[in-house]
């Protein structure tokens, strides 16, 4: 059974200060891995995806995920926050062993501090 | 293009009613799904659909169906509603299993 944990439900950083929201996965096969963004009482958009390519993986609006086998976890980085970026982001595995369906983690909700 | 779209936006019943959440997409995708998000659980797959005429159960499946008669549509029918279904709905469509999601807006539905 493939699973995510997203090891803080919270996070608060001040603008312009680096973002860090954390993510470890169980997976029985090479799995493909997503970050999904939700804004307030909005559907949810792609940051990024893994899908056995380079390790570390660049998305829009300067985030960048690593994906480290070793440690099984895909973290999501940003240098310099805005506070746009306040927002519940989500880290998902898809992974054959379950017919490529998405499992979610429970999500990070990110308060950005002027 | 739309997306994927999605209506009612919001909808409130009462315990037993019955009601359809419509979701469409005009992107010629084969894949669609529905999830329900609930506080500190993340998404969880309902129903899915990997082609007109074609389901399957997911995680969450109890007190819902679905239908797929047409590539654009995949309604999600709530039979005999029940307040543990308050939740936000999300419909999702993908151009097949293992490629990117494309979500709707969502209905949140409340069961009093």
């Amino acid at each position: 059974a493939q699973s995510v944990t997203q090891l803080d439900s919270h996070v608060s950083v001040s603008e312009g200060t680096p973002v860090l929201l954390r993510c470890n996965y169980s997976s029985s096969y090479s799995p493909s891995l997503f970050w999904y963004v939700q804004h307030p009482n909005k559907g949810l958009q792609l940051l990024l995806k893994y899908t056995s390519a380079a390790t570390l993986v660049k998305g829009i609006n300067g985030f960048e995920a690593e994906f480290k086998k070793s440690e099984t976890s895909f973290h999501l980085t940003k240098p310099s926050a805005h506070m746009s970026d306040a927002a519940e982001y989500f880290c998902v595995v898809s992974g054959k062993a379950a017919g490529n369906k998405l499992t979610f983690g429970g999500g990070t909700r990110v308060l950005v501090k002027p | 293009n739309a997306g994927v779209t999605q209506t009612p936006k919001f909808q409130v019943l009462k315990t037993g009613q019955s009601m359809t959440l419509q979701c469409a997409q005009d992107m010629n995708h084969e894949y669609m799904s529905w999830y329900r998000q609930d506080p500190g659980m993340g998404l969880r797959l309902i129903h899915y659909s990997v082609g007109a005429g074609i389901t399957d159960q997911g995680e969450v499946p109890n007190g819902y169906n679905v239908s797929r008669s047409t590539t654009e549509d995949f309604p999600l029918r709530l039979l005999s509603a029940a307040p543990s279904q308050t939740s936000v709905y999300f419909c999702a469509s993908a151009r097949g299993r293992s490629y990117e999601q494309y979500f709707g807006p969502g209905t949140r539905l409340t069961v009093t």
